[in-house]
């Protein structure tokens, strides 16, 4: 079975390009989680979404992040213009249902460096 | 703000020695209790989902507890293997589908 699928493994931009991350979820799951793993604050939860609607987007640290999710199969976490503290590794998870009884499955990770 | 406290941070263990460490959380509105293993170079992998107090998992040499009227959660880990260091993380999720994940603790078996 194919697990969450994450593109691009690594980026490596300059400061003020605009950086697209990208996640196919594991089919049939109706729910989608980004999160953004540093040093410093250990692994926090951006935003999810249920059935394609962004539900909590309380985690997005600033307006120059947003995130969408066109179709159950695919969702973008787009950061516009980046700066260097955008550094970090992006995961994207899956999850069954809209409830938090069930596991969530990672992908491998978006290793971001904005240089 | 939801407060998810592991402890230890991190921890060695011999080859051979059984070790268990803590996860807090808060015990009103609860719902759910994620422990997750990573690797690294890996992505988190589920261990177990719990959701009743009083609730015990096993997987192999692995197995949790969970108490959720004192807002506890044990890991053990019996006869540590190298295979077995890694960040063990827990999560804490209240009703809704939304986790506050731990800090972790780094497990490090020495052979």
């Amino acid at each position: 079975d194919a697990g969450v699928i994450q593109s691009p493994r690594h980026e490596v931009t300059e400061m003020g390009q605009e950086v697209t991350l990208r996640c196919k979820p594991i089919s049939g799951h109706n729910s989608l989680f980004w999160y953004r793993q540093t040093m410093m604050r250990g692994l926090e939860l951006l935003i999810y979404f249920n059935n394609n609607v962004p539900i909590d987007d309380s985690g997005m640290p600033e307006d120059r992040f947003s995130a969408k999710m066109p179709n159950a199969s695919f969702s973008t976490l787009k950061i516009q213009p980046s700066e260097p503290r955008d550094s970090a590794v992006y995961f994207c998870a899956s999850s069954p249902s809209g409830v938090n009884n069930q596991p969530q499955h990672f992908g491998d990770g978006t290793r971001l460096s904005i240089l | 703000i939801l407060n998810v406290e592991q402890s230890p941070q991190s921890l060695h263990v011999q080859e051979g020695d059984s070790t268990n460490f803590t996860c807090s959380f808060p015990s009103s509105n609860f719902y759910a209790l994620h422990w997750y293993r990573w690797e690294t170079a890996k992505s988190p992998e589920a261990l177990f989902v719990m959701t009743l107090n009083g609730d015990e998992k096993k997987k192999g040499r692995i197995s949790a507890t969970l108490n959720t009227k004192e807002g506890y959660s044990y890991l053990y880990i019996k006869g540590s293997q190298p295979e077995d260091s890694a960040t063990y993380l827990c999560a804490f999720g209240a009703a809704g589908n939304k986790l506050t994940f731990g800090g972790g603790t780094r497990v490090l078996v020495k052979p």
